[in-house]
């Protein structure tokens, strides 16, 4: 695709419910990043995908939250047991090799529990 | 979690002046400075990725310097316009990969 993708733009669920949120980065793009922005805060860097390795999950909020990428191109971040600590956008990059600096968003999705 | 630090948190401008704001980052394990533009109900857009002490970057109005040494960056916007509004964010990208992110600069530009 031209850009970074990502769905659903929004999701609302209840809490304790799982949630997958999806990332397609542009066709090519080797590297992956998640990160997420809470209300009022900045961008939070979670995790980042080197083909379809992950080399550091230190950034992930807690053991319900995990990340996978297959192909080395779609990812997946899910969300067990879901939390209202959790609501935030939740933003996914792309750059054409993890040394490449460039970095490319998508729109994100904004995950509201209730 | 890295200490990026932007200031102001906030500034008006009027349209046409000038204005400049900072980014202070770890000034070891340095890999690179990003600086980010980030509209309302828009995906964050790069404006400059900055790796040498004393790069100086220019895209149209907006300009950034770095100093890698003492962990400072600043961007500047001239002559402002309307459409410079939206949040500016610094983010510091050290030797394993990662970003850390500031929180931001929100301009406002008044007409």
């Amino acid at each position: 695709g031209a850009g970074v993708s990502q769905s659903p733009s929004n999701k609302v669920t209840e809490k304790g419910k799982d949630v997958e949120l999806r990332c397609d980065p542009i066709s090519g793009h080797t590297a992956l990043y998640w990160y997420r922005q809470s209300l009022g805060q900045g961008l939070e860097f979670l995790i980042y995908f080197q083909g379809n390795s992950a080399p550091d999950k230190s950034g992930l909020p807690s053991d319900r939250f995990s990340a996978e990428r297959t192909g080395g191109s779609v990812s997946t971040l899910t969300i067990q047991r879901t939390q209202q600590e959790d609501s935030a956008v939740y933003l996914c990059a792309s750059s054409q090799a993890i040394h490449y600096n460039e970095q490319f968003f998508g729109p994100g999705t904004r995950l509201t529990v209730l | 979690i890295l200490n990026v630090e932007q200031s102001p948190q906030s500034l008006h401008v009027q349209e046409g002046d000038s204005t400049n704001f900072t980014c202070s980052f770890p000034s070891s394990n340095f890999y690179a400075l990003h600086w980010y533009r980030w509209e309302t109900a828009k995906s964050p857009e790069a404006l400059f990725v900055m790796t040498l002490n004393g790069d100086e970057k220019k895209k149209g109005r907006i300009s950034a310097t770095l100093n890698t040494k003492e962990g400072y960056s600043y961007l500047y916007i001239k002559g402002s316009q309307p459409e410079d509004s939206a949040t500016y964010l610094c983010a510091f990208r050290s030797n394993d990969y990662k970003l850390s992110f500031g929180a931001g600069t929100t301009v406002t530009v008044r007409a």
